[in-house]
């Protein structure tokens, strides 16, 4: 099946400087890369996503690219603010069907004021 | 989510005993789906249900079943809890396939003692 590779696990940076977290995954057929971010004690919530047809998705603070040919993905965050300290989960549809995602392992995501 | 809601949302149970989480959506939503999520892991999928009555196995559904007898209840029964099984659990949906993401629920916290 499909395989997410997610790194790093943790992350610490200055508030007001950049994060970047990158997935890789292993079913060329994927087609779908959403990012979800965790607070503590709640359910992941979509930031973000892309198709494999488009190389970069922008929204605000956030955006996404995808490199089909090295099969992996990055989130980037800009300008980074207290309220972005999360988890954060890559995914990508599974090779048994579009319906389904397969998760990263998570990156720990804390921003320093 | 508003529109997810999981029961219960705590839960301590002993080893050997029947546990049912329950997942109910006011969305009309016809996929839904049961993760769980370990340190480490990510979340990894258990069962998913693609309409009323029809369901299948995701990567660790050993020692889960499900069962969906109407579009929005999706219920996940632990036969006989082990520790192994101890976990956050969550659920999702999604309308009619991956074009919106999933949303999840808030999830629940099952300890088997």
């Amino acid at each position: 099946g499909e395989n997410v590779e997610q790194h790093p696990s943790t992350l610490s940076v200055q508030e007001g400087d950049s994060a970047v977290i990158k997935c890789t995954y292993s079913d060329s057929a994927s087609n779908y890369f959403p990012w979800y971010k965790q607070e503590l004690g709640k359910g992941p919530q979509l930031i973000i996503d892309i198709r494999s047809n488009v190389g970069e998705k922008k929204d605000q603070r956030i955006a996404v690219t995808l490199n089909k040919t090295a099969k992996h993905f990055s989130l980037h965050i800009t300008e980074t603010q207290p309220e972005d300290s999360a988890v954060y989960f890559c995914a990508a549809t599974s090779n048994f069907g579009n319906e389904k995602l397969t998760f990263g392992t998570g990156t720990r995501l804390t921003i320093i004021p | 989510d508003a529109g997810i809601t999981q029961s219960p949302r705590h839960k301590v149970t002993e080893t050997g005993t029947p546990v049912t989480l329950r997942c109910h959506q006011t969305e009309n939503h016809r996929y839904m789906y049961w993760y769980r999520q370990d340190p480490g892991h990510g979340l990894r999928l258990i069962h998913y249900s693609y309409g009323v009555k029809d369901t299948d196995k995701g990567e660790v559904s050993d020692g889960y079943s499900v069962s969906r007898s109407k579009t929005e209840d999706f219920l996940l029964t632990l036969e006989s809890a082990t520790s192994s099984q101890t976990s956050v659990y969550f659920c999702a949906t999604t309308p009619t396939g991956l074009d919106y993401g999933y949303t999840f629920g808030s999830g629940t916290r099952l300890t088997v003692v």
